[in-house]
This record gives structure tokens, sequence and C-alpha cells, in this order.
């Protein structure tokens, strides 16, 4: 199972950058790195995902480290609806819906 | 607008009784996954089926949950019979199954047995 570290909680204001950092040090040679959210018990949300280049697309940007052993998911611009529990996780090949779900990291965004 | 579909969104029921949740795949996806959530163990995966074939069905209680894919736009879980300890929010993910591709989630079904 996916091992990964995020910080509990964090808060941005509306307008400003969220960076949401995760450590994935387990990530094996093949995985994926994951970006999901979810909002009051709804379904959980695709962010986006990359193996070991960074990725950008219209919801947000993945920055992975060299050693792809931890990873940042940017939001550029927060808006008081991206307020919501981000999940960081890794899988591999066409296990990628086989996800391990942590604690995830609340962010919390002001106006 | 895509999406996965999961019926019902709640269902109460008695202890005892047997419960059937139903999820729509997003048309072409050939890989559907059931999870279940709860504040105590968040997202645990359950079962997935690739092509409607069950690939892996090691996260699911065998003496009363069983889970399949009649065809290819439904899956189905049934829980019988059903206890208090099955109360939480039951996902159906499905994906197109290629190798990097992503899984997208259903609104969930709430399920509390009392």
């Amino acid at each position: 199972d996916a091992k990964t570290t995020q910080p509990p909680s964090m808060d941005c204001a509306e307008g400003r950058a969220a960076n949401l950092p995760c450590n994935h040090s387990t990530i094996s040679g093949n995985e994926y790195v994951y970006w999901y959210r979810q909002i009051h018990s709804q379904g959980p949300q695709y962010i986006i995902h990359g193996l070991k280049n960074n990725e950008t697309n219209e919801m947000a940007s993945l920055i992975i480290t060299e050693d792809r052993k931890s990873s940042t998911l940017i939001l550029p611009h927060a808006t008081l609806r991206d307020t919501a529990v981000y999940y960081c996780t890794h899988a591999g090949g066409t296990s990628y819906g086989k996800l391990t779900f942590g604690q995830g990291t609340i962010l919390t965004v002001h106006p | 607008d895509a999406r996965v579909t999961q019926t019902p969104r709640d269902k109460v029921t008695e202890m005892g009784q047997e419960v059937t949740m139903r999820c729509q795949p997003i048309l072409g996806h050939n890989t559907v996954f059931w999870y279940r959530q709860t504040m105590m163990q968040g997202l645990e995966l359950l079962a997935y089926f690739r092509n409607r074939a069950p690939l892996d069905d090691s996260g699911m209680p065998k003496d009363r949950f069983s889970a399949e894919m009649p065809d290819a736009t439904l899956a189905t879980l049934k829980i019988q019979p059903s206890e208090p300890r099955d109360s939480a929010v039951y996902f159906c993910a499905s994906g197109s199954g290629g190798a990097g591709t992503e899984a997208f989630f259903g609104q969930g079904t709430r399920l509390t047995v009392v």
C-alpha cells in the first residue's frame, strides 16, 4: 500500500497560490503520483497525476522532485471552492485505481 | 458530461436486510472499483473489475459482501445480511484501464444500517 505524508492542514488566502506538499518516499519506479480532493463527503475528485515530469492541467500543476520521493500540488489562484481535503497517493501501471488514501491535507481558503 | 452514477444516494435499512448498491461506470470505461469510506478507517478499496472480471476482492468481507458486473454498464455491490458496522459511504470509480490513467469517482451511496 502507498505510504504518504502530508501536513494535516493548511490555509491560503483567496486568489493566492496554494502549494500542498507530499512525501512519498516508498514510491516504486513504475508508480504514478496521483492527487485527488474531496469536498463535503462528495466522491473524491481527480485533480492530476504524473510519473516524473512536471504536469499541468486546467485545475493545477504538479511538481515532482527528481528523486520522485516528494511532490507539490499547486493551485495557482485558490478560490473558496477549493476548500477541501487533498489526498496524495501513488499507484502503478494498470493498478491506477487501487488507491490508498491517507489522512490528507485539509486546505482552507480564506476570503 | 461523463460521470459515474451511483444509486441509491442514501439508504437506511434494518439489520439483517439485503442491500444492493448500483454503479453505472462512464461509458467506455472497462475498469470499475468499489470503495468504502468511514470516519475511522478512511477510504478502503473493497474490490475491482476489469472487463467485467473480478481482479481483486481481497478487501471485501467474503461472508456477506458480493460484487458483480452483470454487463459493461452496471456494477453491483450486495450486502446480505447487513450489519450496523456496514454503515459507511460506498463509492464506485471507473477508469479506461490503460497504464497511468486516472479513476473517476461517483457521488457515493450513504448506507445506514440500524
